[in-house]
């Protein structure tokens, strides 16, 4: 069964700070995997999307690590700000099929306090 | 704005209304998505539409009824809905070639409550 699992399912941490957010997947075929932030009552935007070639991409204080091999991804935000408060949600999409069906994770919700 | 527009933004509905959630794209894609989002729960995929026919519907309730007249406007009709459907309602569109969906892109949602 395609699944996708992330952890924590929540995470407080203080402005400044640094965290990491895991995300496993079973998802075959892979096609790509992309990360979302969400804030509150609105609806996700993209951070970073990779294929199964790229082990990491980043995007400002957002970057996303993919091991193909092991079925893992990672986003670590570095130096965090108060409006990094979200929730991040990791997005399999699987290669069958005709319009590339997404596999959503349950998301993990950060909380960053001054 | 992320080039994908939902209206309204809020919305409360008695259990015998009909109300209609409305979604436009200017991006140029071939697709488009209708998903829920409850509570502590993954987005779940409602309907898709590609090249403005319906290809994937999953197992969603009579009481929601899609349109998509035309490949940047997609309709989501609601009637007699449950309190158990109040959550968030999310459009989304992309470019889909071959096998691949490309530029997926998400609105800001309706927020539905029914009471």
């Amino acid at each position: 069964k395609n699944q996708v699992e992330q952890s924590p399912q929540s995470l407080i941490i203080l402005e400044g700070k640094n965290c990491t957010l895991q995300c496993n997947y079973t998802v075959s075929p892979f096609s790509n995997l992309r990360w979302y932030k969400q804030d509150t009552g609105r609806g996700p935007v993209s951070l970073t999307i990779m294929t199964f070639s790229e082990n990491t991409k980043s995007n400002g204080r957002y970057t996303a690590t993919l091991d193909a091999d092991t079925k893992q991804s990672s986003l670590h935000i570095t130096a965090s700000q108060l409006s990094d408060s979200a929730s991040y949600i990791c997005v399999v999409t699987d290669g069958s099929g005709n319009t590339g069906k997404l596999i959503f994770g349950q998301g993990t919700t950060l909380q960053v306090k001054p | 704005e992320t080039g994908v527009t939902q209206t309204p933004r809020h919305l409360v509905m008695g259990m015998t209304n009909k109300k209609s959630l409305k979604c436009e794209q200017h991006l140029g894609h071939n697709a488009m998505y209708w998903y829920k989002q409850s509570a502590k729960k993954p987005l779940e995929l409602m309907f898709v539409y590609s090249l403005e026919e319906r290809v994937e519907n999953n197992s969603v309730p009579s009481r929601f009824s899609p349109e998509c007249p035309n490949s940047s406007h997609l309709f989501l009709h609601l009637h007699t809905l449950q309190p158990e459907d109040s959550a968030l309602y999310l459009c989304a569109s992309s470019q889909t070639r071959g096998r691949g969906a490309y530029g997926y892109t998400f609105g800001s949602g309706t927020r539905l409550t029914v009471v």
